[in-house]
């Protein structure tokens, strides 16, 4: 049972590279999240998905594109990487039994930008 | 929007002893997570818990969510333990997900 996977695990790229964060998970949940984890602002959301070809922006999507062709994938590109997003980027998914809005997390990328 | 504060900020304890963190909301939720950060980085589900109390071996926790707090109870606290604590809850819309600063723990033998 994989759970939730992300790749790669670290990123080192340069100012105004493109870079792809890939997410995948095992369980068939509808929902799936991007977040990022900075010191001193904790984890904020930048995207999720309800399902496949569903996305909508969260509280930080400025820099960052999001897709979902699959359930079980949500690929996140910075298209021109900056230096202010170098952080710690965590992909979650739900189930979409809305009884419970219980997240799983993957184990995160960590991201730096030169 | 909402605020999640969470205190204390940082704990030190002496292996052995009991902790009690807090979770504090401004307004009405609709779902609350309790998640703990290993010094790895990664997130692990401790408790969903929008209301009641829960306890998972020498875990526990308790949403009183008609009085906005929610507490986790880390009783017989092992180094295994430290790391950053956090809560997340949900308030409006299912995306609408809001974490807490994190309480950052450290058990020392």
């Amino acid at each position: 049972d994989a759970g939730i996977t992300q790749s790669p695990r670290y990123k080192i790229t340069e100012t105004g590279r493109q870079v792809t964060l890939m997410c995948h998970q095992t369980w068939s949940h509808s929902y799936m999240f991007w977040y990022r984890q900075d010191l001193g602002h904790g984890l904020r959301l930048i995207y999720y998905s309800a399902a496949a070809d569903i996305t909508d922006k969260g509280e930080v999507p400025d820099g960052y594109v999001v897709s979902r062709s699959k359930t079980e994938n949500f690929p996140l590109t910075l298209e021109s990487a900056t230096r202010s997003q170098t952080s710690v980027y965590f992909c979650a998914s739900s189930p979409r039994d809305r009884v419970t809005y219980e997240q799983y997390f993957g184990p995160g990328t960590r991201l730096t930008v030169t | 929007g909402i605020q999640v504060e969470q205190s204390p900020p940082d704990l030190i304890l002496q292996e052995g002893a009991n902790s009690t963190l807090r979770c504090n909301f401004s307004d009405s939720v609709n779902n609350l997570q309790w998640f703990h950060q290993n010094p790895w980085g990664q997130l692990i589900n401790l408790f969903y818990i929008p209301s009641g109390t829960k306890q998972n071996g020498r875990l526990s926790a308790t949403t009183v969510a008609t009085e906005r707090y929610s507490l986790l109870y880390i009783s017989s606290s092992q180094t295994t333990d430290s790391g950053v604590y956090f809560c997340a809850v949900n308030s409006g819309g299912y995306q609408k997900v809001t974490f807490g600063t994190g309480t950052k723990l450290q058990v020392i033998p």
